[in-house]
């Protein structure tokens, strides 16, 4: 099956600061790739639907200058945490959609420590 | 409303019995896929099994099986033959429209399984 990885799987940072998460598919182009964030015992929830070279679309309540997402290429997603904070600590997962119906495919994710 | 509701936040199975893990859902579109996903402690997600709402049969992937009930609006994953290694989170998931691989997917809340030896 296709491969979508992120990077850093980890990271922690101190408050303030800003952290930048790559979401990639390996083996196929993704014109479309999803950020959804994750808090423990909790479900999926989407933050916002990137597309390659478009802006993204956020969900309500997602601040879109805090979470910046760039689609620059068919491979290629980043999601960068700006200004962060001890709340934005969570699990951050992205998806790429292959052109099957069935096909999403889900990064390992990204666990975010904010101190 | 919620469109995708597990009523089933926590469970236990004995191995080598089969469980049931309830999902139902709701939309208004016609078109529409609903998915099963595992997630272990690593919290990587594993794609289970898939169903499409226009699929004429239930949907089967080894030991995993969808009890898709259009009517009532429900896609219960039943597990056969579990095994220790199934204790994780499980998912259901549903994604609307008919070219909808461009659409997110929209999560239920999660059952958590544990199978006990």
């Amino acid at each position: 099956g296709a491969v979508v990885s992120q990077h850093p799987s980890w990271v922690i940072c101190k408050s303030g600061t800003s952290v930048k998460i790559e979401c990639r598919s390996l083996d196929f182009q993704a014109t479309t790739m999803f950020w959804y964030r994750q808090f423990p015992k909790q479900s999926l929830m989407l933050m916002a639907t990137s597309n390659e070279g478009s802006k993204a679309t956020y969900e309500q309540g997602v601040e879109k200058d805090k979470f910046l997402i760039n689609h620059a290429s068919l491979t290629l997603s980043t999601l960068t945490v700006t200004s962060a904070h001890p709340e934005d600590s969570s699990f951050y997962i992205c998806s790429a959609s292959g052109t099957g119906p069935y096909e999403q495919y889900f990064g390992p994710g990204t666990r975010l420590t904010v101190t | 409303a919620q469109k995708i509701t597990q009523t089933q936040p926590g469970m236990f199975v004995q191995e080598k019995e089969a469980v049931t893990l309830d999902c139902t859902y709701d939309t208004s579109d016609p078109s529409y896929g609903l998915f099963w996903y595992k997630q272990p402690s690593s919290g990587e997600m594993i794609f289970l099994i898939y169903q499409g709402s226009y699929d004429q049969q239930n949907a089967t992937e080894g030991r995993y099986s969808l009890n898709f009930q259009k009517a009532r609006k429900s896609a219960n994953l039943v597990i056969s033959a579990s095994q220790l290694g199934d204790s994780a989170m499980y998912f259901c998931a549903m994604r609307e429209g008919r070219n909808n691989a461009g659409n997110m997917l929209t999560f239920g809340g999660g059952t958590r399984l544990m199978v006990k030896p």
